[in-house]
Order: structure tokens, then sequence, then C-alpha cells
């Protein structure tokens, strides 16, 4: 059981390039998030997925776009990677939007953009 | 948004309990306290969670305050592989969807 798979483990892009991060999981889980993670603080969330065909915005999500593919993937696009985007970031999912349950974590994307 | 407030580290002797706290005064009745943590910086590790009761699982004890207003997870005996980033969490269900809001954690080293 492979749980939250995040591709690629390392990246390292140059200013204004762009690329996706690829997350998918195998739980049948509805809801999927993106974190990202900066040297020393706690876990950011980006955006979110609710449920199939729903993305929404959480605390910082400049300079970022998603996807629900189905209900096993949510993509995370870098348009136009900048240098304050450098970060490690982490795909989650749950089982249910509202209720009670936990959040289960990729092993994370460490980007450098320089 | 509630908020959690914890030490920035905190150390403990191996074998012994680990003890550590979090407040989030300003939690609303409906919303849970959760605990992760972090190894090595990989992905997050959900560890427990609860409400008003006090909560015990096979990894750790949760004991939270009458008022809710602070918790403590309790390891019981740690191991030099507990040493990790310990995050308290408030979950936010907001248009019946939960949030999961991570503060800086408390890094605890267990030592020999």
């Amino acid at each position: 059981n492979a749980g939250v798979t995040q591709t690629p483990k390392f990246q390292v892009l140059k200013t204004g390039q762009s690329m996706t991060l690829q997350c998918a999981q195998d739980m049948n889980h509805n809801s999927m998030y993106w974190y990202r993670q900066d040297p020393g603080m706690g876990l950011r969330l980006i955006y979110y997925s609710a449920s199939e065909g729903t993305t929404d915005k959480g605390e910082v999500p400049n300079g970022y776009n998603v996807s629900r593919l189905n209900k096993r993937e949510f993509s995370l696009r870098l348009e136009s990677a900048a240098p304050s985007q450098t970060s490690v970031y982490f795909c989650a999912s749950s089982e249910t939007p509202g209720g009670v349950t936990e959040a289960f974590f990729g092993q994370g994307t460490r980007l450098t953009v320089v | 948004d509630a908020k959690t407030t914890q030490p920035t580290s905190m150390d403990c002797a191996e074998g012994r309990a680990a003890n550590l706290p979090c407040n989030h005064s300003t939690i609303s009745g409906n919303e849970y306290v959760y605990w992760y943590r972090q190894i090595h910086s990989q992905g997050p590790q959900y560890i427990i969670h609860g409400l008003k009761n006090n909560e015990t699982n096979e990894m750790a004890s949760l004991i939270i305050t009458e008022d809710r207003k602070s918790s403590t997870l309790i390891l019981p005996h740690a191991t030099l592989r507990d040493t990790a980033v310990y995050y308290c969490i408030v979950r936010v269900a907001k248009n019946n969807f939960n949030k999961f809001y991570f503060g800086s954690g408390t890094k605890l080293n267990v030592k020999p």
C-alpha cells in the first residue's frame, strides 16, 4: 500500500521556468491538499481539494495553480518559478472533507529555484 | 482560526516519559486537537487526536484540560527514534471541510 506518492522527489529550476508537481493517493480519499514547508517553519496550506472536481485556495496560493485530475491525482503547477518558491512541498489526503479524520502525507518534493 | 502555541524545543531522557504541552486558548467548542510529528523532514505522521476526553493509542496519550484551552501529548517511554518535531494542530472545519493549520512545532530531542 503506497499511500501518498509524490513525484519528483527533488527538482532544481531556473527562475521563470515552469513545472508541475504530481501527487497520487491509493486510499480512495476524497480530499487532497498541497502544503509548503520553509526551513525551520511549519507547513502552510497552498491549495486544497475537498472532493473530485473542486479546488480552493489555502493560506499561500499566489504563484501556484492546481488541478484535481481525478479522485486519485492532485497536481500543483508553478507557471513561472521564483526563488521565493524554493521550499519542500508536501501533498496530503484525507478520507472525508468534513469528518473527523487524519491526513496522510507524502514524502515531499524538494524544490530549489535558482 | 484557532492558533496553537508550543515550546520551541524540549529534551527528554531515553526511556522516560516525554510530555509536550500545547496552548490553544481560542479553540472553539467543536474543533479537534490533532498531533502530528515530522522526522528528518519526512512527511508528517499522524499521532493522535481528541475533542474533550483524554485519548490513548499505541503511540501516545493526549490529555486535554477541562476548559480545552491546552493539551499535553505524552509519549510514555521515549526512544531515540522519537526525536522529531511535534506539531499540535487545531482542525478547523469550514464549509464542511477540514483544514489543518500547522505552527512551528516543538523539536523533541531524546537523549541516551
